[in-house]
């Protein structure tokens, strides 16, 4: 079984700081991809990053996959009130399962 | 949105009562999911389907079993509740878009075993 280790556990900003999540493997992923989880509610997918090296930017976020696709970030620019959730990286396992992350306890405070 | 609904969303009951957990998908998805969500240890799969009466362990599927008769329905039982069952369990489906399968969540059934 690949496993997916994400770092922090969790975070707790003010409103407009900068910010970066890890997710790390010693395995080789064909792609990764990242869900955010608000409470009482089910995750829901951001990104997927399949290519070594790729970035993807959605508005404030920015993903990033590992030249080597054994390791992921997503870093936030001027967090917000409303980023707080759990972010959950997750990389394919045999057939059409998911492998999922710890999870990053992300609070950003006003 | 995915169609996808789960009940009860929260349920209290005893050590040792059977309990049945239900996942209803309106897609006609052919893979379904049961996760469980503890602090610390993110999603862990339970048990998962990929088609009627086709179904597979997870990571942690002691103390659970779990039925599909029917596309649209997925059953998670536990025969006999413990405590350390006690979690938020999420049913999920999975789209495939050209070479990536992505999972969609139901909102979660909130499990408590006094």
């Amino acid at each position: 079984t690949q496993l997916l280790e994400q770092s922090p556990q969790f975070l707790s900003i003010q409103e407009g700081e900068n910010l970066t999540v890890y997710c790390n493997s010693s395995s080789v992923f064909s792609s990764l991809q990242w869900y955010r989880q608000e409470p009482g509610e089910g995750p829901v997918l951001l990104v997927t990053v399949v290519t070594g090296g790729e970035v993807k930017k959605l508005k404030r976020l920015t993903f990033q996959f590992g030249d080597a696709r054994k390791d992921s970030s997503l870093h936030i620019t001027a967090a917000q009130p409303g980023d707080t959730g759990l972010y959950l990286c997750a990389g394919p396992n045999a057939g059409n399962m998911l492998t999922f992350g710890g999870g990053t306890r992300l609070m950003v405070k006003p | 949105d995915a169609g996808i609904t789960q009940s009860p969303r929260h349920k209290v009951t005893e050590t040792g009562t059977p309990v049945t957990l239900r996942c209803h998908q309106t897609e006609n998805h052919r893979y379904m999911y049961w996760y469980r969500q503890d602090p610390g240890h993110g999603l862990r799969l339970i048990h998962y389907s990929y088609g009627v009466k086709d179904t597979d362990k997870g990571e942690v599927s002691d103390g659970y079993s779990v039925s599909r008769s029917k596309t649209e329905d997925f059953l998670l039982t536990l025969e006999s509740a413990t405590s350390s069952q006690t979690s938020v369990y999420f049913c999920a489906i999975s789209r495939t878009s050209g070479s990536t399968d992505t999972q969609y969540f139901g909102p979660g059934t909130r499990l408590t075993v006094l």
